[in-house]
This record gives C-alpha cells, sequence and structure tokens, in this order.
C-alpha cells in the first residue's frame, strides 16, 4: 500500500525549532518529488516546499524561504522539513505529498497525502 | 489572500450539477495545462479529483470533469450526491519561481 506518515508536529515557542518528518512506503521514493502543504486551522492549503526525486532541487514558499529547509534520506525513505524562527503564522497542520509522476520536477497534481500533524507555535 | 481565486461556496441539490471556477493568471493556470483540484472532507485530508486540467486519476467518478478557458479552470460536478459535499481547492503549477499556488477553496453544499 503506498503511505505517508508524518510525525514531528508540536507545540513551540515563537522563535523556536522543529523538524516534521514523513515516512513513505510502498513505491520508489527516489523517483518522485516530494512536497510539505500546511493548512492553518480553519483556512485553506498553502504550498510550502517541494524537492526533486534526486534531491538536488529544492522550492519554497516566500513566506517561508529563509526559515526552513526540506531533505530528504534515499536509505529511509523519509522526508524533511527542518523549520526555524517558527512564528504564530506557521501553525498549522502540515501534510507531505507525493507527486503524481516520477522523474519530473513539474508538478501535475499530487495523488498521496499523509494523515497531516500539527504544529502550534505559542508562548 | 490565495494566488488563485475560487467562489467561497456553491449549492446543488441531489442530482444536479454545480461547476466551481479557479481564475488565475497568465503565469500559472493560463500558462500552463497542469491545474488540479481536490476533494477535501472535514479532518481529512486532501484527495486529487482532476489533474492536468482534465485528468481523473484511477478511482474518481466520472461526474467529476474539468476544463479551461485562458485563465480560468473549472471543475463540474454532476449528478451531485451527499457525499460531494466537502471542500474543493484548485492548484496550478507556476513555473520554476513561485512553483505551485493553491485556490482558497470551495465548501460544496449539497442540499
Amino acid at each position: 500500500e503506498v503511505q505517508l506518515v508524518e510525525s514531528g508536529g508540536q507545540l513551540v515557542q515563537p522563535g523556536g525549532s522543529l523538524r516534521l518528518s514523513c515516512t513513505a512506503s510502498g513505491f520508489a521514493f527516489s523517483n518522485y518529488a516530494m512536497t510539505w502543504v500546511r493548512q492553518a486551522p480553519g483556512k485553506g492549503l498553502e504550498w510550502v516546499s517541494t524537492i526533486s526525486g534526486s534531491g538536488s532541487s529544492t522550492f519554497y514558499a516566500d513566506s517561508v524561504k529563509g526559515r526552513c529547509t526540506i531533505s530528504r534520506d534515499y536509505s529511509k525513505n523519509t522526508l524533511y522539513l527542518q523549520m526555524n524562527s517558527l512564528r504564530a503564522e506557521d501553525a498549522a497542520v502540515y501534510y507531505c505529498a507525493k507527486a503524481l509522476l516520477p522523474g519530473t520536477i513539474v508538478i501535475e497534481g499530487f495523488d498521496i497525502w499523509g494523515q497531516g500533524t500539527m504544529v502550534t507555535v505559542s508562548s | 489572500q490565495s494566488a488563485l481565486t475560487q467562489p467561497r461556496s456553491v449549492s446543488g441539490s441531489p442530482g444536479q450539477s454545480v461547476t466551481i471556477s479557479c481564475t488565475g493568471t497568465s503565469s500559472d493556470v493560463g500558462g500552463y495545462n497542469y491545474v488540479s483540484w481536490y476533494q477535501q472532507h472535514p479532518g481529512k485530508a486532501p484527495r486529487l479529483m482532476i489533474y492536468d486540467v482534465t485528468k481523473r486519476p484511477s478511482g474518481v467518478p466520472d461526474r467529476f470533469s474539468g476544463s479551461k478557458s485562458a485563465n480560468t479552470a473549472s471543475l463540474t460536478i454532476s449528478g451531485l450526491q451527499a457525499e460531494d459535499e466537502a471542500s474543493y481547492y484548485c492548484s496550478s503549477y507556476a513555473g520554476s519561481y513561485t512553483f505551485v499556488v493553491f485556490g482558497g477553496g470551495t465548501k460544496l453544499t449539497v442540499l
């Protein structure tokens, strides 16, 4: 079964750091670009960051650029999002999502989503 | 403010058809045939319903269809069913800088 399972979300103080993880199974992890999408409570979806299948290309939303780093570990089939200097507006459910098609960084759709992990930023 | 503009809500009765619009610019919706649509029920992860403007993934009923004209994409749901009540989000590839944009979401109510 193709599956993504996120973890790492928790309550953190403003200015703090957090690393989110997303463990993939059931597909050739290295063949697919992977993405983080977030959703603030009661709000819509917001693209956060994407990493290519090879890991050589990364892309960030302006709202997180310079504060977040996306990476992937092929030995563990795991995607990461390192988040620093967290702000109240970063509070959201963070989803990892798999690109629909292999071998391309162009996102035609996200066909597999994790269940999400909640990040709360508060003092 | 989201990059793509969707109506906040639409409604329809069972068996009817509804269309949800998604307006962007020539840098996203109008510039690429990489519009996708997602269905999200409360508390659940999004589900891919349409990709590449008009294509349906395996398992998505053919009651769901997509189209695009210039900078506006549309999702049409025909033969509305109670389980279609959900929020729907459009998304588009937007090039190597902006990369991916989402719409603000549309709440579909089945009356």
